[in-house]
C-alpha cells in the first residue's frame, strides 16, 4: 500500500518563505507530485519529482530524497493568494496506479 | 488550461434516489480517475481507468459504479443515495505525463 505524512497547517506572512514537508511509504515509487487546492476548488498541478533534487518553477520549488522518502515543497515570497491546501502525492506512473494522495496542508498566509 | 467538465456542480437529492455524475474530458486522455473529498479533508480515490472498457476499483470502498465506454466519457452511478455519500466528487484524467487535471467538481448533498 501507499501512505503519505504532511503537517496539517503551517501559518507564514506575506514575503517569507515556507517549506512543506512529505514523507511517504510505498510499495513502489513513482515519483512525488505536490498539488495546490484552493477553497472550494479544484486541485491543480504544482510539481513532479521522478529523480532525486530540486526542481524549480518561478516561486515554487520542490525537492525530493528517495533514499530517505522524503521530499518538500518550498513556497518563495508568499502572497496572499498561497493560501491554499497544498496536497503531496505518489504513484502515477505510466503504468496503471493512479495518484495516493497525502492529507493535506493548510497554508494560511497573513499580511 | 486541463479541458474537463463535470454536470451537475451542486446537487441536493432524496435518499434512496438514483443519481448519475457525469464526467467527459476533451484531451483524449487515456487514464481517468474518480476522487472523493470532504470539505478540508484529503483526496480518496474511488474508480479509476486506463482505457474504454477498464474500470477498476480505488482505495476507498464506495458503493459507486462506473463505465468507460468511451475515451472522454466517464459516468459515476449511485444506484441509492444516502447521506453518508453527501461529499464532494472530483473527476480527473491524465495522458502519458504524471499530470493530474481535475474537473471542477460535483457538490452532493443527499438528505
Amino acid at each position: 500500500g501507499q501512505s503519505l505524512e504532511q503537517p496539517s497547517e503551517v501559518t507564514a506572512v506575506e514575503g517569507a518563505i515556507v517549506q512543506i514537508n512529505c514523507t511517504y511509504q510505498t510499495s513502489g515509487f513513482y515519483g512525488l507530485s505536490w498539488y495546490q487546492q484552493h477553497d472550494g476548488g479544484a486541485p491543480t498541478f504544482l510539481s513532479y519529482n521522478a529523480l532525486d533534487g530540486l526542481e524549480e518553477t518561478g516561486r515554487f520549488s520542490s525537492f525530493l530524497s528517495r533514499s530517505d522518502s522524503y521530499g518538500y515543497l518550498l513556497l518563495q515570497e508568499l502572497q496572499m493568494k498561497d493560501s491554499a491546501s497544498y496536497f503531496c502525492a505518489v504513484g502515477g506512473d505510466t503504468g496503471r496506479r493512479a495518484l495516493t494522495f497525502g492529507s493535506g496542508t493548510r497554508l494560511q498566509v497573513q499580511p | 488550461e486541463a479541458d474537463i467538465y463535470q454536470t451537475p456542480r451542486y446537487l441536493v437529492i432524496g435518499t434512496g434516489k438514483k443519481i448519475t455524475l457525469e464526467c467527459s474530458q476533451t484531451m483524449g486522455h487515456d487514464k481517468m480517475y474518480w476522487y472523493q473529498q470532504d470539505p478540508g479533508m484529503e483526496l480518496h480515490l474511488i474508480h479509476y481507468s486506463y482505457g474504454v472498457n477498464s474500470t477498476e476499483k480505488g482505495d476507498l470502498s464506495s458503493e459507486s459504479t462506473v463505465s468507460r465506454i468511451r475515451t472522454e466519457h466517464f459516468p459515476l452511478t449511485l444506484e441509492s443515495a444516502r447521506p453518508s455519500h453527501t461529499s464532494q466528487y472530483l473527476c480527473a484524467s491524465s495522458g502519458l505525463e504524471n499530470t493530474i487535471y481535475f474537473g471542477e467538481g460535483s457538490w452532493l448533498t443527499v438528505v
